[in-house]
């Protein structure tokens, strides 16, 4: 199955640094989202983007897919950015089930 | 989006035991799905959750331990039977393809359940 390769695993980084997450995943992919899970275990969306750039607010996000990778942007972080991070892909060949990497966990002190 | 509501929260459950988990989405959807995500770890997939029709599950899952229910296009059930202490996850309903947003999968709050 196609593997999916989040790093770096764990970041941790005083308010208002920036941060840069990376993914890399080893098959053509149709779709590619980031998602947040909180301290309290709620994942949200935070991007749908099997390719191009696209922001929200302090949060971007590129996928670049003949290559492989997508990178999520995380400007002026805030305690409240703490959490993990992941990244999930569809195959184009294949069933079409989100598979998810190991996860960036990220820690912001004040 | 939409919204996705679990019960219950959070269990204590004893081995041998089982339960029985409820997802109701505030809208029709064609695509359920229920993860599980160990301590620790990422979420993996248990099964779709096809209406009318019997789960499919991923490798690794049978519907023995896991059996799904999809009465509508609103709600789902899955029952984790027969419970031992390796059973101890968060258990995550999500859905996809909704109408005006096909891509983007959303999930519920999570079920934490611990087996003791």
């Amino acid at each position: 199955g196609i593997q999916v390769e989040q790093s770096p695993p764990d970041l941790i980084l005083q308010e208002g640094a920036n941060s840069t997450l990376r993914c890399n995943f080893s098959d053509s992919v149709n779709n590619l989202q980031w998602f947040h899970q909180n301290p309290w275990g709620q994942l949200i969306n935070l991007f749908y983007i099997p390719s191009g750039t696209k922001q929200n607010g302090r949060l971007s996000a590129t996928t670049v897919a003949t290559e492989r990778y997508s990178l999520l942007y995380i400007s002026s972080s805030q305690t409240t950015d703490s959490g993990v991070y992941f990244c999930a892909v569809h195959r184009i060949q294949g069933a079409q089930k989100l598979v998810f990497g190991q996860g960036t966990r990220l820690t912001i002190n004040p | 989006s939409a919204v996705i509501s679990q019960k219950p929260s959070r269990d204590i459950c004893q081995r041998g035991t089982s339960l029985t988990i409820q997802c109701q989405v505030d809208s029709q959807v064609t695509m359920m799905f229920w993860y599980r995500q160990q301590p620790g770890q990422s979420l993996t997939l248990i099964a779709t959750a096809n209406q009318g029709s019997e789960a499919t599950y991923e490798s690794g899952f049978v519907i023995d331990k896991f059996p799904i229910s999809r009465p509508n296009l609103t709600f789902s059930t899955l029952t984790v039977s027969n419970m031992s202490p390796e059973d101890s996850s968060i258990y995550l309903c999500s859905v996809e393809d909704l109408p005006g947003d096909r891509e983007t999968q959303y999930f519920g709050p999570g079920t934490r359940l611990l087996v003791l």
